[in-house]
């Protein structure tokens, strides 16, 4: 069956340090793949997208490295500060009509 | 600023009940979403709509039906509201012409049925 898996266990991390949190997914060719943050309460906000031909991609403190062959996705949050701390989704398009499925989410606490 | 707007932030409804729960974008979308968001299990796609009375099932549509009217507006109705629909409801919408694109997520429904 197709599956996209996250750390279902919250990362702690220390303010200054890197976070990287992981995405795997089986049974997909996905073209490209999204990260999304969401804080409690709130709807997700999109963050980046990575091309299946992309390997890596930056913006800002973010970096996102994407192994089609591991069929894993890598998301770097380098200089972490507490306001950092939230939940961490990664979604990728199934099927036609682009329909969204996202992984569980990594919740990511940075402590000062 | 674009916008995705969910009618209410929280409902408690009875077991039993008609529920509607409300979608509007205001950024001519063709996609639209409807997700439910529990502990543990992320959002799990409900029903997906890629035009004006077009829909298709997501991965948990039982219980629930969706309407599809107006290009702007995707409601999410549950024929019969039972304790195990109590969830945080997410509704997105998206372009379909870019297969590069990016979902816009509205603020939430918290929905508690009693």
């Amino acid at each position: 069956s197709q599956k996209i898996e996250q750390n279902s266990e919250a990362l702690n991390i220390q303010e200054g340090k890197t976070a990287t949190l992981t995405c795997n997914y089986t049974n997909y060719s996905p073209a490209y793949l999204q990260w999304y943050r969401q804080d409690p309460g709130r709807g997700p906000v999109f963050l980046l997208l990575i091309r299946e031909n992309e390997k890596e991609k930056r913006k800002e403190r973010l970096k996102v490295t994407f192994d089609t062959t591991l069929k894993q996705s890598l998301f770097h949050i380098t200089a972490s500060q507490p306001a950092d701390s939230a939940t961490y989704l990664c979604a990728l398009i199934s099927g036609g009509y682009n329909k969204l499925i996202f992984g569980a989410g990594t919740r990511l606490a940075v402590h000062p | 600023d674009v916008k995705v707007t969910q009618s209410s932030r929280y409902l408690v409804k009875r077991t039993g009940e008609k529920v509607f729960l409300e979608c509007v974008q205001d950024m001519d979308h063709e996609n639209m979403f409807w997700y439910r968001q529990d502990p543990g299990l992320g959002l799990r796609l409900i029903y997906f709509s890629y035009d004006v009375k077009m829909k298709e099932k997501g991965d948990i549509p039982e219980g629930y039906s969706v309407s599809r009217e107006k290009k702007e507006r995707f409601s999410l109705i549950l024929e019969s509201a039972s304790t195990n629909q109590t969830s945080m409801y997410l509704c997105a919408s998206s372009l379909l012409a870019r297969t590069e694109t990016e979902a816009f997520f509205g603020q939430g429904t918290r929905l508690t049925v009693v």
